[in-house]
Order: C-alpha cells, then sequence, then structure tokens
C-alpha cells in the first residue's frame, strides 16, 4: 500500500537552531499539506500546495517557518530559529486531485524536540 | 468560523464494552465529516467518514451518522477491543476543492482486558 514518508521521524535540538523537515508525498497525489499537532491538540494547518503552488499558508509563521515544494512533488519545511513552542508533532499529508470527499493519506510524522 | 469539539479523555472502557465518542461541529453549509485514529507512534489514519446528513460512515465496527439538525458526528462501537486503544479524532471539511481538514482536539481511549 503506498505511504507518505517522512524524515526524520525524531528530532532533538536547541533552541535558535535550524531544523528541516521532508515529505514525499503517494505518487501522483497533487495536493500536499503540512500540519502541527502540538500534544494534547488536535493537527492543525500550517501550509497547502498545489502541485508546486501554495494555496494556503495563512497559519504558517512567517518570520521563522519556511516551506517549498519545488518540482510539486517532495516538500520541505524549515524552521529558522526554533523556539521552544515549536515542539510538537510535524504531519505531512497529500491527496490525489479530484478525490471524493477529501480523503488525506497521513505519514507517519516528524516529532521535533526543542530543548 | 468553523470548529470541531470532542469529549473530554481519557476514555477508559473494559474490553467489549459499547463506546461513545461525542463530537459536535460549528460550520456554514454542508461540511463533510470525518473520524481519523492515530495509535501510537503512527500517523493519522482515515476511520470512516459521511458527507451529507443522515448519512452513516462505517468501518471495523465502528459507526457514526450525520446529524446535521444537532451538528453532530458521535462515535460508536458495540464491543471495543484492547486493539481499539488509540486517540479518535473527529474532523471537518468545507471545501472539496482545497481538502482543508480541521480537528477537533482528540479524545484517547484506553480499552482494558
Amino acid at each position: 500500500e503506498a505511504e507518505v514518508a517522512q524524515s526524520p521521524r525524531y528530532k532533538i535540538t536547541e533552541k535558535s537552531q535550524a531544523v528541516a523537515f521532508w515529505c514525499d508525498p503517494i505518487s501522483g497525489h497533487a495536493t500536499l499539506y503540512w500540519y502541527r499537532q502540538i500534544l494534547g491538540q488536535g493537527p492543525e494547518l500550517l501550509v497547502q500546495f498545489q502541485d508546486e503552488s501554495v494555496v494556503d499558508d495563512s497559519q504558517l509563521p512567517k518570520d521563522r517557518f519556511s516551506a517549498e515544494r519545488l518540482k510539486g512533488v517532495d516538500s520541505t519545511l524549515k524552521i529558522q530559529p526554533a523556539e521552544l513552542g515549536d515542539s510538537a508533532m510535524y504531519l505531512c499529508a497529500s491527496r490525489i486531485q479530484g478525490a471524493g470527499a477529501n480523503v488525506l493519506t497521513f505519514g507517519a510524522g516528524s516529532r521535533l524536540t526543542v530543548l | 468560523g468553523d470548529s470541531v469539539t470532542q469529549m473530554e479523555g481519557p476514555v477508559t472502557l473494559s474490553e467489549e464494552a459499547f463506546l461513545t465518542i461525542n463530537c459536535t461541529y460549528t460550520a456554514t453549509g454542508y461540511p463533510s465529516l470525518f473520524w481519523y485514529v492515530q495509535y501510537p507512534g503512527e500517523g493519522l489514519q482515515l476511520l470512516l467518514k459521511a458527507t451529507k446528513a443522515d448519512d452513516k460512515g462505517s468501518n471495523k465496527g465502528f459507526e457514526a451518522t450525520y446529524r446535521k439538525e444537532t451538528t453532530s458526528f458521535h462515535l460508536e462501537k458495540g464491543s471495543v477491543q484492547v486493539s481499539d486503544s488509540a486517540v479518535y479524532f473527529c474532523a471537518l471539511s468545507r471545501s472539496s476543492n482545497t481538502g482543508k481538514l480541521i480537528f477537533g482536539q482528540g479524545t484517547t481511549l484506553q480499552v482494558k482486558p
């Protein structure tokens, strides 16, 4: 069964350092999402791509977060500098264009701990 | 704005007990509704969905009915197993174009043998 791949699974960093997460969606999925899940809360959308274009980044803290999907396939989410409050699970999801009822497939996530 | 509210957890049940996890939503129009499940150390998996009022989603013994009059989508299962222990998220999507999901805070289910 096709999966959304994410790396690294776990990342520990000190505040003010830079950190990056990578996501490879299911082949052929044009829509890619990055969600942040703080412990004990539901996931919140950070950024959404349609192919290589950003379609929604209204909740992305743009002073420190950036995301790209240069060739419309895999994507990178970067945080610089990391802050203590960035400790969370970062989830990537993808969806095939035209899929009914908005069924997203999620990766296993990247858990970030900022010390 | 759109929002989803779930019952507080954790919910602790004995094996074979009946499960209900309450979910209510606020949204304009006719959103699609979902339940996702997150097992320890894993990503979210779609459990079931419903796209219009009175639809019943079902999967693996779990069911939920889209009730527009009460803006609810409660998750039920007649007999839970230890393997059902996980975090359950209710979610809605208002746009079939963007696919953006808005999640509730999640409810942890612990099933004891």
